[in-house]
């Protein structure tokens, strides 16, 4: 099983709709989470960190479920600016601080 | 806002030729990464430095690889001898500034890619 795993995608997204989607993680000991978002090419940028209560950052939204071991992300009123590759990646301490990657889901947000 | 710089955008070495990728970290960060993306692939880690040592490091980084921190900003990496399957996006991270916060929250420079023919 993969450490970090995310449905590939593409969610094709109406413009202003809600997406949603998960990323599973297999080791428990992991113990930070975050989204990350990647447009073509270019570098991770940090979207949020992923807290235990969950938490909100304007129109995204992102949740841990630490028994089931995964973490989501929704977007409401989607953007076309919105169209990305969003990156989820979990963080073990003991390890370094090395974050593990999973491959992306991939969001087209379409008019 | 501060931001982790990388030198150069983009790189092309033959097979075989010793590469060095430059970055500097965010100024008062103090855990320093490396990781890369094989066009289509997922980022993978490379190494993670703190306090002047490699405090982990991958399968992927063998001998060839190697880090340094020469001076107080910048953070570089090497490969000594270049493979055609060393192409690749490269970033730098940091994470984790001098009063303790935020430690695991690591900041992304926009990468060198290595391109190696």
């Amino acid at each position: 099983r993969k450490e970090v795993e995310q449905d590939p995608g593409p969610f094709n997204v109406p413009e202003g709709a809600t997406v949603a989607f998960n990323c599973t993680y297999s080791n428990s000991a992991s113990q930070s989470f975050f989204w990350y978002r990647q447009d073509c090419r270019k570098e991770p940028k940090l979207l949020m960190s992923v807290y235990s209560s969950g938490n909100e950052d304007g129109r995204f939204t992102a949740q841990l479920n630490r028994a089931s071991q995964y973490i989501s992300l929704l977007i409401r009123d989607s953007k076309l600016s919105d169209s990305a590759t969003y990156l989820c990646a979990v963080n073990r301490k003991a390890a370094g601080n090395k974050l593990t990657f999973g491959g992306g889901t991939r969001v087209l947000v379409k008019p | 806002e501060p931001e982790v710089t990388q030198t150069p955008s983009h790189q092309v070495t033959q097979m075989g030729q010793e590469v060095i990728l430059r970055c500097v970290p965010i100024s008062n960060h103090l855990y320093f990464y490396w990781y890369r993306q094989i066009l289509g692939q997922k980022v993978e880690f490379l190494v993670s430095f703190y306090n002047n040592e490699i405090s982990e490091k991958s399968e992927i980084f063998d001998d060839q690889f190697s880090v340094e921190r020469p001076d107080g900003s910048n953070f570089t990496l090497k490969i000594r001898s270049t493979k055609l399957e060393d192409s690749a996006m490269y970033f730098c991270a940091s994470s984790g500034s001098r009063q303790g916060r935020g430690t695991d929250t690591q900041y992304f420079g926009p990468g060198t890619r290595l391109t190696v023919l």
